[in-house]
């Protein structure tokens, strides 16, 4: 199986803020990387897919890099909605494999 | 706009059989690969595996010896089974209509394997 380690495992800042998330992949996984935003007590959303490409109706403030085994999320601007976990997949092969998860709290 | 929601017994006792449907609403089935994937309370996310609505299957190894899928288009849901659950299959359990990039997602049910 494909291993994705997220950094950091938590990370505080203020609103207004921009803020980096790293996912890394244990092999090269070209660019089939999505990423996901999950707010407390509800469902996964996904805000990204094949590493850079935005989700339909998600604001351009979330934007995202890489390919092979480095990957980026940045969220500009912070806004107190965007304070959640955030989470990468990848789909290069099977089984699909999740990142441990980023949480994103307010300073 | 398609909706999902997951339904199903929310206690479930070990060595039994965990049970669980999505039904579809605001769209059909065909033409979409559909997609459980799971998370313990306060831990990640873990994918099941998916289901074509031809009835084709893949599983997470992890998984596959315990997991069926199932789909009924006329009825507009599709359907989790899986054997011989312990404490570790307690967790959250979503639906998801797509393959690779599951979008949107069910609220969720929790399971919770206990006797």
């Amino acid at each position: 199986d494909t291993q994705m380690t997220q950094s950091p495992s938590s990370l505080s800042a203020s609103v207004g803020d921009r803020v980096t998330i790293t996912c890394r992949a244990s092999q090269d996984i070209s660019h089939s990387l999505a990423w996901f935003q999950q707010r407390p007590g509800k469902a996964p959303k996904s805000l990204i897919y094949a590493a850079s490409t935005l989700q339909s109706g998600v604001p351009s403030k979330f934007s995202g890099s890489g390919s092979g085994t480095n990957f980026t999320l940045t969220i500009s601007s912070l806004q107190p909605e965007d304070f959640a976990t955030y989470y990468c997949q990848h789909y290069k092969s099977y089984p699909y494999t999740f990142g441990q998860g980023t949480k994103l709290e307010i300073k | 706009q398609v909706q999902l929601q997951e339904s199903g017994p929310g206690l479930v006792k070990p060595s039994e059989t965990l049970s669980l449907t999505c039904t579809v609403s605001g769209g059909s089935l065909s033409g979409y690969y559909w997609t459980w994937i799971r998370q313990p309370a306060g831990k990640g996310l873990e994918w099941i595996g998916r289901i074509y609505t031809t009835g084709s299957t893949t599983y997470n190894p992890s998984l596959r010896s315990r997991l069926t899928m199932s789909i009924d288009t006329s009825k507009n849901h599709f359907s989790l089974k899986l054997t011989s659950v312990t404490a570790a299959d307690t967790a959250v359990y979503y639906c998801a209509r797509g393959s690779t990039v599951p979008s949107p997602w069910g609220q969720g049910t929790l399971v919770t394997v206990s006797s």
